[in-house]
């Protein structure tokens, strides 16, 4: 399967700092990238969707404007949580897919997550 | 909407031996993939196997078989001769044929005694 890369793994900020995550896509062309957010021994949530140009599409409850997404080029996508505080601490999610239309290759390759943590 | 239910939080099997991990899905489309992802302690998710919903044969990855019942939206994923590597998380997915989204079970932790 395709590679894909989170940046940082894991992170410690003090509240009221911003934090920027980053997601390539190594080998691959990602149309589109998701990110996702999950809590000890739960399932993953998506946040939002990020096409290649184009601004994301957040999930209902999801503020845009404390995690702003931003998918630059078809290799990179960034999550920057801003103004961060201690309830934001997480486990945040990346991944990536490749085509649009009917095809299985609109498969999602998984980043290794990144792990949160505001003080 | 679509929906993915796992009504097993937890489950365990012995080294060697058989298990069967549950799940049913909801959808009005008749066109659709169903995956099984494994997340490790590690926590990077792992695809383990995947199901066109127009392929009546079950999908097969050497120790990991699917039971696909699509009239009873059914998507149960044995795992034969279990290891203890398998130990991990395990989430039911569907994603609609035109889109690409994946909506997500709860997850099943499976562990593995020795």
């Amino acid at each position: 399967g395709a590679v894909v890369s989170q940046h940082p793994s894991w992170v410690i900020c003090k509240s009221g700092t911003s934090v920027k995550i980053e997601c390539r896509s190594l080998d691959f062309q990602a149309t589109t990238m998701f990110w996702y957010r999950q809590f000890p021994k739960q399932s993953l949530m998506l946040m939002a969707t990020s096409n290649e140009g184009s601004k994301a599409t957040y999930e209902q409850g999801v503020e845009k404007d404390k995690f702003l997404i931003n998918h630059a080029s078809l290799t990179l996508s960034t999550l920057t949580v801003t103004s961060a505080h201690p309830e934001d601490s997480s486990f945040y999610i990346c991944s990536a897919a490749g085509t649009s239309g009917r095809s299985s290759y609109n498969e999602q390759f998984f980043g290794p997550g990144t792990r949160l943590t505001v003080l | 909407a679509q929906t993915v239910t796992q009504s097993q939080p937890e489950m365990s099997v012995q080294e060697a031996e058989t298990v069967t991990l549950s799940c049913t899905y909801d959808t009005s489309e008749s066109d659709y993939y169903l995956f099984w992802y494994k997340q490790p302690p590690s926590r990077q998710m792992i695809l383990v196997i995947r199901q066109e919903a127009y392929k009546q044969q079950n999908a097969t990855e050497n120790r990991f078989s699917v039971n696909f019942q699509k009239a009873a939206k059914s998507f149960s994923l044995k795992i034969s001769d279990s290891q203890l590597g398998d130990a991990a998380m395990y989430f039911c997915a569907y994603r609609s044929a035109w889109g690409n989204k994946l909506v997500f079970g709860a997850g099943t932790i499976l562990r593995v005694k020795s």
